[in-house]
C-alpha cells in the first residue's frame, strides 16, 4: 500500500475560482478526515467520513466548501468562489475501523494559494 | 482548558541534549491522545496513541506519558539528533468529541 495520496500537491488559483482536491486513503481504512492548516496553527478539523457517509462537519466548513466520498473510497473537497483566506494546507487522513487505539495516516497535503 | 495547548512553541537544542514537550488538553470525557511528528515537506507521522491514564509508550529514543485526570501528556526525546528536527503535534479527543483536536505544535530544531 502506498499510503494516503493527495492531489494536487500545490494549487494556485485566482480569487473567485473553484478548486477541487482529491484524497485516496489506504484501502483498508473506512474512516477519512479532512483538516486545514494555516500558518502558525495546528491542523483544524473540517469533516469526517465513515465509508461514504459524511458523519461530522466543522463550523469552519462554510457553504462554499463541500466534500464527498461517493463510493467509500477516494474523497474530494471542493471550494467554490475561493477567497484569499482559503489559502492553507489541506490535509487528508485515514484510519482503520478498529477504533481509538489507532492513529491517523496522513497524506502530504495540498497547498492552496489564492491570489 | 478548552483547547489543546502545547509548549514550548519552539525549541532549539544541541545534538545529544535530551528534551521534553508538554501537551495540555480537556480532561473531561477523555477518549484518546495522539502524538505526531511532522517533518518539513513530508506527511505528519503517527508516533503514539494513548488511551489510558498512566500510559507510557516508547519508540526508540522517544517516549510519552499520559495523565488523563489532570489533562496533560509529556513527550521526551533522549539524546536528540539532527534528524529529530520536526514539528511535534499532539491531538486530543476529549470534551465529548471523538474527533481529535490538534495543538499548534512544538517546533524542534536540533543543531549538530
Amino acid at each position: 500500500d502506498t499510503g494516503v495520496s493527495q492531489n494536487p500537491r500545490h494549487k494556485i488559483t485566482k480569487r473567485g475560482q473553484n478548486v477541487t482536491f482529491r484524497c485516496d486513503p489506504i484501502s483498508e481504512h473506512n474512516r477519512l478526515y479532512w483538516y486545514r492548516q494555516t500558518l502558525g496553527q495546528g491542523p483544524e478539523f473540517l469533516t469526517y467520513f465513515q465509508n461514504e457517509a459524511q458523519l461530522e462537519k466543522s463550523r469552519l466548513l462554510s457553504d462554499r466548501f463541500s466534500a464527498e466520498r461517493p463510493k467509500g473510497s477516494f474523497s474530494t473537497l471542493e471550494i467554490q468562489r475561493t477567497e484569499q483566506g482559503d489559502s492553507a494546507m489541506y490535509l487528508c487522513a485515514s484510519s482503520p475501523p478498529q477504533g481509538r487505539n489507532y492513529g491517523y495516516t496522513f497524506g502530504s497535503g495540498t497547498r492552496l494559494t489564492v491570489v | 482548558i478548552l483547547n489543546v495547548e502545547q509548549s514550548p512553541q519552539s525549541l532549539h537544542v544541541q545534538e545529544g541534549d535530551s528534551t521534553n514537550f508538554t501537551c495540555s488538553f480537556p480532561s473531561s470525557n477523555f477518549y484518546a491522545l495522539h502524538w505526531y511528528r511532522w517533518e518539513t515537506a513530508k506527511s505528519p507521522e503517527a508516533l503514539f496513541v494513548m488511551t489510558l491514564n498512566g500510559d507510557e509508550k516508547k519508540k526508540g529514543r522517544i517516549s510519552a506519558t499520559l495523565n488523563t485526570k489532570e489533562g496533560y501528556s509529556y513527550l521526551y526525546i533522549k539524546g536528540s539528533q539532527p534528524e529529530d528536527s520536526a514539528t511535534y503535534l499532539c491531538a486530543s479527543s476529549s470534551g465529548g468529541s471523538y474527533i481529535p483536536t490538534f495543538g499548534r505544535g512544538t517546533s524542534l530544531i536540533v543543531h549538530p
